[in-house]
């Protein structure tokens, strides 16, 4: 069965610093990665997307993430923070073999100090 | 805006009512899913449908039941509403099957 672990439930950063949130995975065949970002109130916003090829994607507002198989991750990474990116980021998992539902992770809740 | 809307917004209800969720799929998406997210139990799937067809289930109780119209939109029903059923429950779509889903922005029900 998909699964998806977000180790870290708490990240707290100061605007600027560097960032990287972690998403490990288990998932019987290839799947298709996804990192999602929520603020208060909101709904789910695509960051980006892995499906096949470069295992090095961007996304949108300055995401991007690398998945490497052999360590079944999917980290998102972002190299300046910016206080507006203080929302909760979930990681997601999906794929044919099991009907294209995503699976989610707990989630990472990232705060950013000034 | 992701170009799914979900109605309504909010839903406060009392315990052994029966409520109704729409969603509204992006312009072309025949794929809708339903998610629920809850503090204990995080964001679970639902329930599939694509192109008017159920495609695949997740944990869904079997108090609830959703179907997807021939415009593609698709309706929640919740019954026999219980506390626990107080969650977000979220509608998303995506062109195909499998694809990148896009939600809305979510229907908060409060059941009291």
């Amino acid at each position: 069965a998909q699964s998806v672990t977000q180790p870290d439930i708490h990240i707290t950063v100061s605007e600027g610093a560097s960032l990287e949130l972690r998403c490990n995975y288990s998932y019987g065949a290839t799947p298709y990665l996804f990192w999602y970002v929520q603020s208060p109130g909101q709904g789910l916003q695509l960051l980006l997307k892995y499906f096949s090829g470069d295992t090095l994607v961007q996304g949108i507002k300055g995401f991007e993430a690398e998945f490497k198989r052999s360590q079944s991750s999917f980290n998102l990474r972002k190299p300046s923070v910016h206080w507006s990116d203080a929302a909760e980021y979930f990681c997601a998992v999906g794929g044919m073999e099991y009907g294209n539902k995503l699976v989610f992770g707990a989630g990472t809740i990232l705060r950013v100090k000034s | 805006d992701s170009g799914v809307t979900q109605t309504p917004k909010h839903l406060i209800t009392a315990t052994g009512q029966r409520v109704t969720l729409r969603c509204s799929p992006r312009s072309g998406d025949l794929s809708v899913y339903w998610y629920q997210q809850s503090l204990d139990q995080g964001l679970q799937f639902l329930i599939q449908y694509y192109n008017g067809e159920e495609r695949a289930k997740g944990n869904i109780l079997e108090r609830f039941s959703a179907q997807q119209f021939p415009d593609l939109h698709s309706e929640l029903n919740l019954s026999s509403l219980e506390l626990g059923d107080s969650a977000l429950y979220f509608c998303a779509s995506s062109i195909r099957g499998v694809d990148e889903q896009f939600f809305g922005p979510g229907t908060r029900l409060t059941v009291l």
